[in-house]
Protein backbone atom coordinates (compact mmCIF):
# COMPACT_ATOMS: atom_id res chain seq x y z
CA UNK A 1 0.00 0.00 0.00
CA UNK A 2 1.38 3.22 -0.79
CA UNK A 3 2.10 6.15 1.59
CA UNK A 4 0.96 9.79 2.44
CA UNK A 5 3.14 11.33 -1.24
CA UNK A 6 4.80 15.16 -0.34
CA UNK A 7 6.02 17.31 -2.80
CA UNK A 8 9.04 19.15 -3.05
CA UNK A 9 10.87 17.48 0.06
CA UNK A 10 12.51 21.00 0.50
CA UNK A 11 11.63 24.43 -0.75
CA UNK A 12 13.86 27.39 0.11
CA UNK A 13 12.29 30.73 -0.97
CA UNK A 14 12.76 34.45 -0.23
CA UNK A 15 10.64 36.52 2.42
CA UNK A 16 7.19 37.76 0.72
CA UNK A 17 7.72 35.29 -1.87
CA UNK A 18 4.89 32.43 -2.57
CA UNK A 19 5.05 29.15 -2.67
CA UNK A 20 2.90 25.99 -2.73
CA UNK A 21 3.23 22.35 -1.28
CA UNK A 22 1.35 19.47 -2.58
CA UNK A 23 -0.47 16.02 -0.80
CA UNK A 24 -1.78 12.96 -2.10
CA UNK A 25 -2.90 10.80 1.12
CA UNK A 26 -3.46 7.21 0.72
CA UNK A 27 -6.43 5.95 -1.61
CA UNK A 28 -9.83 5.76 0.06
CA UNK A 29 -8.50 7.76 2.51
CA UNK A 30 -11.70 10.29 3.25
CA UNK A 31 -9.91 13.00 6.53
CA UNK A 32 -6.58 14.58 5.14
CA UNK A 33 -4.44 16.50 7.06
CA UNK A 34 -2.33 19.78 7.53
CA UNK A 35 0.42 20.23 9.82
CA UNK A 36 3.01 22.93 11.02
CA UNK A 37 6.10 21.60 12.67
CA UNK A 38 8.39 24.28 13.64
CA UNK A 39 11.96 22.98 14.97
CA UNK A 40 12.04 21.64 18.42
CA UNK A 41 8.43 21.99 18.13
CA UNK A 42 5.39 19.04 18.03
CA UNK A 43 3.32 19.28 15.01
CA UNK A 44 0.35 22.01 14.98
CA UNK A 45 -2.69 21.16 13.11
CA UNK A 46 -3.34 23.89 10.40
CA UNK A 47 -6.43 22.47 8.18
CA UNK A 48 -8.56 19.13 8.42
CA UNK A 49 -10.74 18.25 5.32
CA UNK A 50 -12.96 15.55 5.61
CA UNK A 51 -13.40 14.38 1.77
CA UNK A 52 -13.36 18.00 0.43
CA UNK A 53 -14.60 19.87 3.07
CA UNK A 54 -12.54 22.06 5.40
CA UNK A 55 -14.23 20.31 9.43
CA UNK A 56 -11.28 22.73 11.09
CA UNK A 57 -9.06 25.49 10.02
CA UNK A 58 -9.09 27.58 13.29
CA UNK A 59 -5.28 27.34 13.81
CA UNK A 60 -4.87 28.31 9.49
CA UNK A 61 -3.43 32.06 9.48
CA UNK A 62 -6.16 32.56 6.60
CA UNK A 63 -4.37 36.16 5.91
CA UNK A 64 -1.29 34.32 4.40
CA UNK A 65 -2.48 30.59 4.08
CA UNK A 66 -4.47 28.70 1.74
CA UNK A 67 -5.48 25.01 1.42
CA UNK A 68 -7.86 22.87 -1.05
CA UNK A 69 -8.53 19.84 -1.63
CA UNK A 70 -10.23 19.34 -4.92
CA UNK A 71 -12.42 16.30 -5.74
CA UNK A 72 -11.85 14.82 -2.10
CA UNK A 73 -8.61 13.47 -3.03
CA UNK A 74 -5.05 15.74 -3.08
CA UNK A 75 -4.70 18.49 -1.52
CA UNK A 76 -2.69 21.79 -1.97
CA UNK A 77 -1.63 24.04 0.70
CA UNK A 78 -0.19 27.69 -0.28
CA UNK A 79 1.36 30.53 1.42
CA UNK A 80 1.03 34.05 -0.50
CA UNK A 81 3.35 36.12 1.10
CA UNK A 82 5.92 33.89 3.58
CA UNK A 83 7.19 35.49 6.44
CA UNK A 84 10.82 34.05 8.16
CA UNK A 85 8.22 32.82 10.86
CA UNK A 86 6.81 29.89 7.86
CA UNK A 87 10.03 27.97 8.24
CA UNK A 88 9.13 25.17 9.38
CA UNK A 89 8.17 21.83 8.02
CA UNK A 90 4.94 21.00 6.90
CA UNK A 91 3.14 17.40 7.09
CA UNK A 92 0.37 16.08 5.40
CA UNK A 93 -1.39 13.08 6.95
CA UNK A 94 -4.48 11.31 6.14
CA UNK A 95 -6.68 8.49 8.06
CA UNK A 96 -9.56 6.24 6.82
CA UNK A 97 -12.75 8.31 8.72
CA UNK A 98 -12.74 10.96 10.92
CA UNK A 99 -13.24 9.50 14.52
CA UNK A 100 -10.69 11.54 17.15
CA UNK A 101 -9.30 7.57 17.39
CA UNK A 102 -8.11 7.55 13.99
CA UNK A 103 -5.20 6.41 13.32
CA UNK A 104 -3.54 9.35 11.09
CA UNK A 105 -0.61 8.17 8.57
CA UNK A 106 2.21 10.93 8.28
CA UNK A 107 3.99 12.00 4.86
CA UNK A 108 7.53 12.54 5.17
CA UNK A 109 7.23 16.43 5.06
CA UNK A 110 8.26 19.49 3.11
CA UNK A 111 10.64 21.17 4.85
CA UNK A 112 10.14 24.77 3.72
CA UNK A 113 13.12 27.73 4.57
CA UNK A 114 12.24 31.01 4.50
CA UNK A 115 15.81 33.43 4.02
CA UNK B 1 -7.99 24.06 24.40
CA UNK B 2 -6.02 20.64 25.50
CA UNK B 3 -2.09 20.37 26.66
CA UNK B 4 0.21 17.73 26.10
CA UNK B 5 3.47 18.13 28.73
CA UNK B 6 6.76 15.55 27.58
CA UNK B 7 9.14 15.88 30.10
CA UNK B 8 12.67 15.97 29.57
CA UNK B 9 13.03 16.63 25.40
CA UNK B 10 16.47 15.02 25.36
CA UNK B 11 16.72 12.07 26.94
CA UNK B 12 19.74 8.97 26.72
CA UNK B 13 19.34 5.56 27.95
CA UNK B 14 22.73 2.58 27.58
CA UNK B 15 21.49 -0.18 25.14
CA UNK B 16 19.45 -2.55 26.71
CA UNK B 17 18.08 -0.52 29.37
CA UNK B 18 14.73 0.41 30.53
CA UNK B 19 13.05 3.32 28.31
CA UNK B 20 10.85 5.56 29.57
CA UNK B 21 8.86 8.51 28.25
CA UNK B 22 6.70 10.65 29.53
CA UNK B 23 3.69 12.33 28.60
CA UNK B 24 0.89 14.08 30.82
CA UNK B 25 -2.05 15.70 29.43
CA UNK B 26 -4.52 18.62 30.65
CA UNK B 27 -8.28 17.51 30.02
CA UNK B 28 -10.50 16.52 32.85
CA UNK B 29 -12.56 14.42 30.29
CA UNK B 30 -10.19 11.30 29.00
CA UNK B 31 -9.13 11.68 25.67
CA UNK B 32 -7.92 9.35 22.99
CA UNK B 33 -3.93 8.80 23.62
CA UNK B 34 -1.36 8.51 20.83
CA UNK B 35 2.40 7.75 20.45
CA UNK B 36 4.11 8.33 17.60
CA UNK B 37 7.71 7.91 16.46
CA UNK B 38 9.93 9.88 13.53
CA UNK B 39 12.51 8.63 12.53
CA UNK B 40 15.63 11.58 10.51
CA UNK B 41 14.10 12.38 7.69
CA UNK B 42 10.62 10.06 7.87
CA UNK B 43 6.99 10.98 8.65
CA UNK B 44 5.29 10.27 11.99
CA UNK B 45 4.59 6.53 12.87
CA UNK B 46 2.31 5.62 15.23
CA UNK B 47 3.40 3.27 17.95
CA UNK B 48 0.19 2.79 19.89
CA UNK B 49 -2.91 4.00 21.36
CA UNK B 50 -5.67 3.84 23.88
CA UNK B 51 -8.82 4.88 23.04
CA UNK B 52 -10.87 2.89 25.25
CA UNK B 53 -10.84 -0.66 27.49
CA UNK B 54 -7.59 -2.09 28.69
CA UNK B 55 -5.14 0.72 30.53
CA UNK B 56 -2.40 -0.91 29.52
CA UNK B 57 -1.68 -0.35 25.78
CA UNK B 58 0.83 -2.65 23.74
CA UNK B 59 2.10 -1.29 20.38
CA UNK B 60 4.93 -2.43 18.13
CA UNK B 61 8.80 -2.87 18.22
CA UNK B 62 8.11 -3.78 21.96
CA UNK B 63 7.06 -0.64 23.52
CA UNK B 64 3.65 0.10 25.86
CA UNK B 65 2.03 2.45 27.84
CA UNK B 66 -0.57 2.90 30.10
CA UNK B 67 -2.98 5.10 30.76
CA UNK B 68 -3.52 6.62 34.59
CA UNK B 69 -6.25 8.56 34.52
CA UNK B 70 -5.87 9.83 38.54
CA UNK B 71 -2.59 10.91 37.14
CA UNK B 72 -3.70 12.37 33.73
CA UNK B 73 -1.06 10.63 32.31
CA UNK B 74 0.26 8.38 29.16
CA UNK B 75 3.80 7.41 29.72
CA UNK B 76 6.00 5.04 27.06
CA UNK B 77 7.97 2.14 27.85
CA UNK B 78 9.77 -0.58 26.82
CA UNK B 79 12.47 -2.84 28.92
CA UNK B 80 15.13 -2.82 26.76
CA UNK B 81 16.37 -0.75 24.60
CA UNK B 82 17.84 -0.80 21.21
CA UNK B 83 19.91 1.27 19.10
CA UNK B 84 17.30 1.41 16.76
CA UNK B 85 14.71 2.89 19.34
CA UNK B 86 16.86 6.17 19.12
CA UNK B 87 14.44 8.85 17.19
CA UNK B 88 12.07 11.79 18.15
CA UNK B 89 8.46 10.68 19.68
CA UNK B 90 5.86 12.72 19.99
CA UNK B 91 2.80 12.00 22.59
CA UNK B 92 -0.79 13.53 20.92
CA UNK B 93 -4.10 13.58 22.57
CA UNK B 94 -6.95 14.02 20.49
CA UNK B 95 -10.80 14.68 22.77
CA UNK B 96 -13.68 12.52 22.85
CA UNK B 97 -15.58 15.31 21.21
CA UNK B 98 -14.19 17.48 18.30
CA UNK B 99 -11.82 17.34 15.80
CA UNK B 100 -8.96 18.64 17.36
CA UNK B 101 -5.42 16.79 17.62
CA UNK B 102 -2.51 18.40 19.38
CA UNK B 103 1.28 17.04 19.66
CA UNK B 104 3.36 17.06 22.70
CA UNK B 105 7.08 19.19 21.81
CA UNK B 106 9.06 15.58 21.56
CA UNK B 107 10.88 13.44 23.05
CA UNK B 108 14.07 12.86 21.47
CA UNK B 109 15.86 9.34 22.74
CA UNK B 110 18.82 8.93 22.17
CA UNK B 111 20.39 5.37 22.49
CA UNK B 112 24.44 4.78 23.42
CA UNK B 113 26.26 1.46 22.58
Amino acid sequence: EAGVAQSPRYKIIEKRQSVAFWCNPISGHATLYWYQQILGQGPKLLIQFQNNGVVDDSQLPKDRFSAERLKGVDSTLKIQPAKLEDSAVYLCASSLANGPWDEQFFGPGTRLTVL
Amino acid sequence: AQSVTQLGSHVSVSEGALVLLRCNYSSSVPPYLFWYVQYPNQGLQLLLKYTTGATLVKGINGFEAEFKKSETSFHLTKPSAHMSDAAEYFCAVSEAFGNQFYFGTGTSLTVIP
